[in-house]
């Protein structure tokens, strides 16, 4: 039973326009989300995160919006750059433990030159 | 401040053999967990400690097992290795107290022959 789901696998995206990454949840009880940055070879680096609190937060060019009564919520990257290009996962801490956290399998974005 | 560590970054073992990965935390935190990604089940939660306690554990076999010392260092176990062990091993360190936030190491890739 996938509680985080990323459907898209892949994305592509030309270098200075706006990446959107998706992500849904089915379990009502997440009230925090992170996204993580993963490049090749190396461990995920944490980017960003919103409470349920919220419906945005946003850093430099990294903004996190979240719908609760969708349970969706998406990551804009903008102006995208070819450094960007990276697998992006999104995860939620279980409510019992605020470091377990269940991670979605992932979408790899590609910025193009 | 140095970041996670983990010994070794590759390791090839036989079928039926065991193997003890290592993870050093980021300098302060006391807490260590472990995931474990495969291409087919994505990053998955193995267990968690803090003050060389277990608090949480995921959905593994009891080959699986760790533990973590005075000085937050923390190791993994795999015993009686499966094909199947194949996968990257992450270690993430956080604060502990209530921090979310968790910070990887670069992972142990481990190859199951």
């Amino acid at each position: 039973d996938q509680q985080v789901k990323q459907n898209s696998p892949s994305l592509s995206v030309q270098e200075g326009r706006i990446s959107i990454l998706n992500c849904d949840y089915t379990n009502s009880m997440f009230d925090y989300f992170l996204w993580y940055k993963k490049y090749p070879a190396e461990g995920p680096t944490f980017l960003i995160s919103i409470s349920s609190i919220k419906d945005k937060n946003e850093d430099g060019r990294f903004t996190v919006f979240l719908n609760k009564s969708a349970k969706h919520l998406s990551l804009h990257i903008v102006p995208s750059q070819p450094g960007d290009s990276a697998v992006y996962f999104c995860a939620a801490p279980s409510s019992g433990s605020a470091r377990q956290l269940t991670f979605g399998s992932g979408t790899q974005l590609t910025v193009l030159p | 401040k140095a970041g996670v560590t983990q010994t070794p970054r590759y390791l090839i073992k036989t079928r039926g053999q065991q193997v003890t990965l290592s993870c050093s935390p980021i300098s302060g935190h006391r807490s260590v967990s472990w995931y474990q990604q495969t291409p087919g089940q994505g990053l998955q939660f193995l267990f968690e400690y803090f003050s060389e306690t277990q608090r949480n554990k995921g959905n593994f076999p009891g080959r699986f097992s760790g533990r973590q010392f005075s000085n937050s260092r923390s190791e993994m176990n795999v015993s009686t290795l499966e094909l199947g062990d194949s996968a990257l091993y992450l270690c993430a360190s956080s604060l502990g107290a209530s921090g979310v936030e968790q910070f990887f190491g670069p992972g142990t890739r481990l190859t199951v022959l």
